[in-house]
């Protein structure tokens, strides 16, 4: 079976912090994509990343960074310096074409994340 | 390049209707897949559409169901509404260019069952 935890329900910081949000997958599949989108208030799911599972290599873009791990099945989001208008629910989703089909995304719960100015 | 849309963005309906929802995708973009956001359950994935053709199907009733034009636009379809069908509808399009592609999501229909 395939899963995605994000165990952060919540997390509040003040504006500046660097924040973490953690996301551990589970999965047979050799070949697989994990993804991360954030979701403003306004509902629309926005694209951040896309990783495949043969590239491990850390990605940073701008103040955002993500730390892709295999053998703890693990694909970590960083914000450095954190702004208010990062404040959303930030999903983590897996897609593994072999158990799953073809481009279904399963999804965590989901991290609300709070910037307070 | 326009991204994917959905309409209506919001809708009310009571128990027992049907209702259909509608989504454009990204211009070039073939694959479309929908996906039920509810407080409770979380993201889920309804189905996707490929070449008019369903590919996948996550694990809904027959209540809900789907379509794909040769435009690539998709509708799906809820029948005989419970309360437990509100939720925010997202749609998403793919270009598609082998097994999983990166889907982009529109803003969604948030339907309200009475």
């Amino acid at each position: 079976a395939q899963k995605v935890t994000q165990a952060q329900t919540e997390i509040s910081v003040v504006e500046k912090e660097d924040v973490t949000l953690d996301c551990v997958y589970e999965t047979r599949d050799t070949t697989y994509y994990l993804f991360w989108y954030k979701q403003p208030p306004s509902g629309e799911l926005v694209f951040l990343i896309r990783r495949n599972s043969f590239d491990e290599q850390n990605e940073i873009s701008g103040r955002y960074s993500w730390n892709f791990q295999k053998s703890t099945s693990s694909f970590n989001f960083t914000i450095t310096a954190s702004q208010v208008v990062d404040s959303a629910v930030y999903f983590c989703a897996l897609s593994a074409t072999f158990s799953g089909g073809y481009n279904k995304l399963i999804f965590g719960a989901g991290t609300r994340l709070a910037v307070h100015p | 390049k326009a991204g994917v849309t959905q309409t209506p963005r919001y809708l009310i309906k009571t128990r027992g209707q049907q209702v259909t929802l509608s989504c454009s995708p990204i211009s070039g973009h073939r694959s479309v897949s929908w996906y039920q956001q509810t407080p409770g359950q979380g993201l889920q994935f309804l189905f996707e559409y490929f070449s008019e053709t369903q590919r996948n199907k996550g694990n809904f009733p027959g209540r809900f169901s789907g379509r794909q034009f040769s435009n690539s636009r998709s509708e799906m379809n809820v029948s005989t509404l419970e309360l437990g069908d509100s939720a925010l509808y997202l749609c998403a399009s793919s270009y598609l260019t082998g097994d999983t592609d990166t889907q982009y999501f529109g803003p969604g229909t948030r339907l309200t069952v009475l």
